[in-house]
């Protein structure tokens, strides 16, 4: 596709329940970013995939947060045992693979998905 | 801790005025410094960057300032105009292998340029 491209848009689920998201990265990069981003905030870090592998998984919140690329493009976030405090938009980010400083690449954004946990 | 701080938090400009948006960063080896625009509903999008290396860089009608030894950067936007309407976000990030761009945010400024 010409964009990221997240799905659901929106999803409203029951506390406790399971949810997944997903972000079709553009066309081959290689580097994907998932944020959170609550209302009247900016977006906070959460994972940093390079490839297949999670390079960097400082920003979940927790053990309930786990996210996956197995074949190096698309990629879903998997929230368990939803809580209220999981209400937020959830944002995938993709750029071409990062290849040494000052070699920044842009990265570009999906429209997210709106999780309300009700 | 809030790592990137940003003001103000709300800022109405008359159309062809100048916008001003303030950030002030604490880690001093983040050494990229973005700014983004987002629309309600959309993702946010790169508007312009700089590097700690110059003091300023100019796109168009947006300009980012940057002093170094205060750790504080700005965004201006010359001949504001209603369609700029939106909220921006500042960033900065610390380049590494690890973890390649990964961005550090403020907290958001809704612009709101009338007519």
């Amino acid at each position: 596709g010409a964009g990221v491209s997240q799905t659901p848009s929106n999803k409203v689920t029951e506390k406790g329940k399971y949810v997944e998201l997903r972000c079709d990265p553009i066309s081959g990069h290689t580097a994907l970013y998932w944020y959170r981003q609550s209302l009247g905030q900016g977006p906070e870090f959460l994972i940093y995939f390079q490839g297949t592998g999670a390079a960097d998984d400082s920003g979940l919140p927790n053990d309930r947060f786990f996210a996956v690329r197995p074949e190096g493009s698309v990629s879903t976030l998997k929230i368990q045992r939803t809580e209220r405090g999981d209400s937020a938009v959830y944002l995938c980010a993709s750029s071409l693979r990062w290849t040494g400083p000052g070699m920044n690449t842009e990265a570009f954004f999906g429209q997210g998905t709106r999780l309300t946990v009700v | 801790q809030q790592q990137v701080k940003q003001s103000p938090q709300s800022l109405i400009v008359q159309k062809g005025g100048i916008s001003i948006i303030n950030c002030a960063y604490e880690n001093t080896a983040f050494d990229y410094f973005p700014w983004y625009q987002q629309f309600p509903g959309k993702g946010p999008a790169l508007l312009i960057a700089i590097r700690p290396d110059v003091s300023e860089k100019k796109e168009g009608r947006f300009t980012i300032s940057f002093n170094k030894s205060a750790k504080q950067f700005s965004l201006h936007i010359m001949d504001s105009q209603p369609g700029d309407s939106a909220t921006y976000f500042c960033a900065a990030s610390r380049e590494k292998k690890s973890s390649g761009d990964k961005l550090t945010f403020g907290t958001g400024t809704r612009l709101a340029v009338r007519p």
